[in-house]
């Protein structure tokens, strides 16, 4: 059965440092992924998402996550860090044309002024 | 405004009694899902459904139940058998095409077990 390991729960940055958040995922074939970010008291929202082509995506807000299909991995980045990205964030897989999407535990970031 | 529509928002329940959870979606999506938020645990798929009358188990679907008679709607039953209802349940639509569709979220609803 696919499942999604996202290894850091909670992360406190300063502003301007830079944010890697890993994400390992189990499957081994065709694989769509997600990254959701919930910021505190918003809906769920779509961050950036993989499902073919270049390897590195870019998303909103100045984040992009690198599909290393050899590590099964989607760790987001995002290189300096702001005090409106405190929320939590969620790495997602959907493996091949299945409708089911696999969520990871989810990462709080909490980033200090 | 196009978007998702869950209700109630807050739901008390006595141990021992059903309570139905209802979803609305006016995107014209096909694929609809449900989730159930812990603390810690992220996400965790209770079951989804990839077109009208048809519906699949997700990974913790023991002690729910849902339907799907309509596009637009897709309940959840939390049963008495559910041992650990008490959550926020998030429910999510989709338009289905492919494997790359964007999941679209409601905001969301808090059920309490007394």
């Amino acid at each position: 059965a696919q499942s999604v390991s996202q290894h850091n729960h909670h992360v406190i940055l300063s502003e301007a440092a830079s944010l890697e958040l890993g994400c390992n995922y189990s499957y081994g074939g065709t694989v769509n992924l997600f990254w959701y970010v919930q910021y505190p008291g918003q809906h769920l929202q779509l961050l950036l998402k993989y499902f073919s082509g270049d390897p590195l995506v870019k998303g909103i807000k100045g984040f992009e996550a690198e599909f290393i299909k050899s590590k099964f991995s989607f760790n987001l980045r995002k290189p300096s860090v702001q005090w409106s990205d405190t929320a939590e964030y969620f790495c997602a897989v959907k493996a091949g044309n299945t409708g089911k999407l696999i969520f990871g535990q989810g990462t709080t970031l909490q980033v200090k002024p | 405004d196009g978007g998702i529509t869950q209700s109630p928002k807050y739901l008390f329940r006595k141990e021992g009694q059903n309570v139905t959870l209802s979803c609305e979606q006016n995107l014209n999506h096909d694929a609809m899902y449900w989730y159930r938020q812990d603390p810690g645990q992220g996400l965790r798929l209770i079951y989804y459904s990839q077109i009208v009358n048809d519906f699949q188990k997700g990974d913790i679907a023991e002690g729910y139940s849902v339907s799907r008679e309509k596009k637009e709607s897709f309940p959840l039953t939390v049963t008495s058998a559910q041992k650990n209802p008490t959550a926020f349940y998030l429910c999510a639509s989709s338009t289905g095409q492919g494997a790359a569709g964007e999941l679209f979220f409601g905001e969301g609803s808090r059920l309490t077990v007394l």
